[in-house]
């Protein structure tokens, strides 16, 4: 079965840093698509960034960017000078090759401090 | 406001009540997904329909729940004779292309409890 792991139900960090949240999955496909979502507080949820399993090099979007390592299955979100706006809950999720089914883990809540 | 509408936004219900739940998608997205979130956890898949299809249902959806998109326009998330069990965010999310290729716009949900 593919899973997604969250470790870290819940970070703080101090505005204008640097945070990383971390993300683990299995699966035993060779394609598929990884993706890190947003959801503020009683707000939709938006995609963050998405990267491809096939390709090496590592998304990013604007202050976000993605350490992905295929071998080791891991896919941590990095925020460069974090905004009071990025206050929410992000997950993680996987999908595994249908194009349509999405597998998320259960989430970091993340705090930005002023 | 031109992104995926869901109606209402909260119910409450006795159990043992029906309910449906309503989703109105991007106006030109032709793919459609139902997605499950209890407290704590992360969104579940449910269903997904291409235009009017559905081509896949969970095993997470009883005999209790039925989806419909007529047309390929709306959709409707039924729940029948619900469960305490049945609380949770309902969210419902629309996209142009795969997933692969595009992005999955998600509405704000339905939120439903069963006392």
């Amino acid at each position: 079965a593919q899973t997604v792991t969250q470790s870290q139900p819940e970070m703080s960090v101090q505005e204008a840093e640097t945070v990383t949240l971390s993300c683990t999955y299995d699966t035993s496909e060779n394609n598929y698509y990884l993706f890190w979502y947003k959801q503020p507080p009683s707000r939709q949820m938006i995609l963050v960034i998405r990267q491809e399993a096939y390709k090496q090099q590592n998304a990013t979007e604007n202050r976000f960017s993605v350490n992905f390592q295929k071998a080791a299955k891991s896919f941590s979100l990095k925020i460069s000078d974090s905004q009071l706006g990025d206050t929410a809950m992000y997950f993680c999720a996987g999908d595994w090759g249908s194009n349509y089914k999405l597998t998320f883990g259960k989430g970091t809540l993340l705090t930005v401090n002023p | 406001d031109t992104g995926v509408s869901q109606n209402p936004r909260h119910k409450i219900t006795k159990r043992g009540q029906n309910v449906t739940f309503r989703c109105d998608p991007i106006s030109e997205h032709n793919r459609l997904y139902w997605y499950r979130q209890t407290l704590g956890q992360g969104p579940e898949f449910l269903t997904y329909f291409q235009n009017e299809a559905q081509l896949e249902k969970s095993r997470l959806l009883s005999d209790r729940f039925s989806a419909e998109r007529p047309k390929g326009s709306f959709s409707t998330l039924e729940i029948q004779r619900t469960e305490q069990g049945d609380s949770a965010m309902y969210l419902c999310a629309s996209s142009l292309m795969a997933l692969g290729e595009g992005e999955a716009f998600f509405g704000q949900g339905t939120r439903l409890t069963v006392v």
